[in-house]
């Protein structure tokens, strides 16, 4: 069966350029998740998106931005990168607005910020 | 976390036993999920239990939760060595749909 797609899988950049993750949710799902997880830590909800439209924002910085296209695809943006911002992102989709549908994690996207 | 502890942080035993791995969270909730996460790697979906229901079972996994107590357990029954990984539980918080994760057990079954 189809999972969640990101890309890339690993990411090296230099402090204060720019970042962009993708994700391609399971088929058919409409809601995407973006989470962090940072070493050793749990992963953190940053922000999601319904029908491409913005429905929740975690604890994502202001240096960060995300949106969903017309395929239902997410791409988040990360500017001025800092060193604190290597992690582990993490991007999950799910069917509809439901509160008991579960979420699907993507294999998730290693950045590194040197 | 915000709004989950496990207990304990570390767990090891020997193939073959069980392992249970606790999960207290603060708020009403929706449903609570358990993942598996193997070093570094995705989180896989294990099991998700809704706030109405007290046990659910799937396979060698067994969850309960009582919402009295804010709290679920993961018990693993006759581990293997591909056991071995971090274990956290993730609650769907009531008027959200994003999860909020606890810190994670993180599991070593010894061969």
């Amino acid at each position: 069966a189809a999972g969640v797609i990101q890309s890339p899988r690993h990411l090296i950049k230099e402090k204060r350029e720019t970042a962009t993750l993708k994700c391609y949710p399971i088929p058919r799902h409409d809601t995407v998740y973006w989470y962090q997880q940072g070493p050793g830590q749990d992963p953190q909800f940053l922000i999601s998106f319904y029908e491409k439209m913005q429905s929740d924002k975690g604890s994502i910085p202001d240096r960060f931005s995300a949106q969903q296209f017309s395929d239902y695809h997410s791409e988040l943006n990360m500017s001025s990168l800092e060193l604190g911002d290597s992690a582990l992102y993490f991007c999950a989709s799910s069917l509809g607005q439901g509160l008991n549908n579960e979420q699907f994690f993507g294999p998730g996207t290693r950045l590194t910020v040197l | 976390s915000q709004q989950g502890e496990e207990d304990p942080q570390a767990l090891s035993i020997q193939e073959g036993e069980n392992a249970t791995m606790n999960c207290s969270y603060k708020t009403s909730i929706n449903n609570l999920q358990w993942y598996r996460q193997n070093s570094g790697r995705g989180l896989v979906h294990l099991i998700l239990i809704r706030s109405n229901e007290r046990e659910k079972h799937s396979g060698r996994l067994r969850v309960t939760l009582d919402t009295s107590k804010k709290s679920s357990s993961l018990l693993i029954t006759a581990s293997r060595a591909a056991d071995t990984a971090s274990y956290f539980c993730a609650t769907s918080i009531q008027g959200a749909q994003k999860l909020v994760f606890g810190q994670g057990t993180r599991l070593t079954i010894n061969p």
